[in-house]
C-alpha cells in the first residue's frame, strides 16, 4: 500500500534557526497538508496545499511558515525562525481530492525539537 | 469557531468488551467524520470515516454512527483486544474544498487482557 513518506524523522535545531521538514505524498494525491502535534495534545491543522498554492493555513501557521512544492514529488514546510514552541510532531497528510469527504493518510511524522 | 468535542479523554475496558468513544461538532456544515487510531509514537491511522449522507456504517469490529441533528457521532469497538489499545482521534472536515481536518483532543483506550 503505497504511504506518505517523512524525512527526518527526528531534528534537532537550536532556537533561531531555520528548518526544512520534507514530505513526499502519495504519487497519484493532488492535495497536502501539514499538520502539528504538541506531545500529549490534539492533532491541529497548519496549512493545505494545492495546484502549487495554499488553500488553508490556520493562525498558527504565520509569516514565519512557509510550504513549497520543489519538484513532481516533494512537499515541504520551512520554519525560518523557529522558536521553543514550534517543538512538536509534524504530520503531513495527502488526499486525492481536497474535497472535504476525501481520506487523508497521513505520515510518520517528524519530531521537531527545539532548544 | 469550528470545534471537536471528544470523550472521555481516557477510557479502561477489559478484553472482550465493547469501547464507546463520543465526539460533537460545531459547524452544522461538517459532512466528513473520520476516526484516526495512533500507537504511540506512530502516525494517525485512518480505521473508518462516515460522511453526513449515512447515518451508520460498519467494518468487521468497528462502526460508527452519526446524528446529524444533535451534531454528535460515535465510535464503538465490540470485542476488544489488547492490540486496540492506542489513542483514538475523531475529526471534522467543513464543507468546502480545502479538506482541513478539526480534531478532537484524543482517547486514550486501554484493554485489558
Amino acid at each position: 500500500e503505497p504511504e506518505v513518506t517523512q524525512t527526518p524523522s527526528h531534528q534537532v535545531t537550536q532556537m533561531g534557526q531555520e528548518v526544512i521538514l520534507r514530505c513526499v505524498p502519495i504519487s497519484n494525491h493532488l492535495y497536502f497538508y501539514w499538520y502539528r502535534q504538541i506531545l500529549g495534545q490534539k492533532v491541529e491543522f497548519l496549512v493545505s496545499f494545492y495546484n502549487n498554492e495554499i488553500s488553508e493555513k490556520s493562525e498558527i501557521f504565520d509569516d514565519q511558515f512557509s510550504v513549497e512544492r520543489p519538484d513532481g514529488s516533494n512537499f515541504t514546510l520551512k520554519i525560518r525562525s523557529t522558536k521553543l514552541e514550534d517543538s512538536a510532531m509534524y504530520f503531513c497528510a495527502s488526499s486525492e481530492t481536497g474535497f472535504s469527504n476525501q481520506p487523508q493518510h497521513f505520515g510518520d511524522g517528524t519530531r521537531l525539537s527545539i532548544l | 469557531g469550528e470545534n471537536v468535542e471528544q470523550h472521555p479523554s481516557t477510557l479502561s475496558v477489559q478484553e472482550g468488551d465493547s469501547a464507546v468513544i463520543k465526539c460533537t461538532y460545531s459547524d452544522s456544515a461538517s459532512n466528513y467524520f473520520p476516526w484516526y487510531k495512533q500507537e504511540l509514537g506512530k502516525r494517525p491511522q485512518l480505521i473508518i470515516d462516515i460522511r453526513s449522507n449515512v447515518g451508520e456504517k460498519k467494518d468487521q469490529r468497528i462502526a460508527v454512527t452519526l446524528n446529524k441533528t444533535a451534531k454528535h457521532f460515535s465510535l464503538h469497538i465490540t470485542e476488544t483486544q489488547p492490540e486496540d489499545s492506542a489513542v483514538y482521534f475523531c475529526a471534522a472536515s467543513m464543507t468546502g474544498n480545502t479538506g482541513k481536518l478539526i480534531f478532537g483532543q484524543g482517547t486514550t483506550l486501554q484493554v485489558k487482557p
